[in-house]
């Protein structure tokens, strides 16, 4: 079965060190979204590409970087990890009408930036 | 930006009663999506609904894109159904999906 995956589950950091999470998808969707999940946030989006090569910021994409060199797969970079940055992290993806088709999640990443 | 807004932002229920979720969109929308987060975070598609009406099981949902809301209708509700659930709308201006805040549902034995 298809299906979309994240690693790690849990991370802990320490400050100004650069992180990476990866997301993986076998549905062959060419859209893919990082958000992160806040308490009193909801879920917000840090960065989405709609294909390979193509990439772009969402509403909290400072200190966050993205990079598409497949359909597979949209690595998630804290380049100088903050405590701010300590979160929930979904990964989810999508099929080709941009975001208006129905959007797949990630089990989700837990990171703590000590 | 579009804002969405849901309520209530928390609810308490025996098994066995009824439910509605509301979502609340400020500017128009080009889908609207219903996910339910289970106690562990996993986030579950329910819905895709644009417009119109739609049912799964004790689940459906409205949308009444002109009015610019949604609902969510819970029956039997079951303690299985506990968790949060978050309305996100999609607008072609913003060319993004964006979630609303939550409710969260706790349903007791």
């Amino acid at each position: 079965d298809a299906e979309i995956t994240q690693s790690p589950r849990h991370k802990i950091t320490e400050t100004g060190r650069q992180v990476t999470l990866a997301c993986h998808q076998t549905w062959n969707h060419n859209n893919m979204f990082w958000y992160r999940q806040d308490l009193g946030h909801g879920l917000r989006l840090i960065h989405y590409s709609y294909g390979v090569q193509d990439t772009n910021k969402g509403e909290v994409s400072d200190g966050y970087s993205v990079s598409r060199s497949n359909t597979e797969d949209l690595p998630l970079t804290l380049e100088s990890a903050a405590s701010s940055q300590t979160s929930v992290y979904f990964c989810a993806s999508s099929g080709d009408r941009r975001a208006t088709d129905t959007q797949y999640f990630g089990p989700g990443t837990r990171l703590t930036v000590l | 930006g579009i804002q969405v807004e849901q309520s209530p932002p928390d609810l308490i229920l025996q098994e066995g009663a009824n439910s509605t979720l509301r979502c609340n969109f400020s500017d128009s929308v080009n889908n609207l999506q219903w996910f339910h987060q289970n106690p562990w975070g996993q986030l579950i598609n329910l819905f895709y609904i644009p417009s119109g009406t739609k049912q799964n099981g004790r689940l459906s949902a409205t949308t009444v894109a002109t009015e610019r809301y949604s609902l969510l209708y819970i029956s039997s509700s079951q303690t299985t159904d506990s968790g949060v659930y978050f309305c996100a709308v999609f607008s072609g201006g913003y060319n993004k999906l964006i979630f609303g805040a939550g409710t969260r549902l706790a349903v007791h034995p």
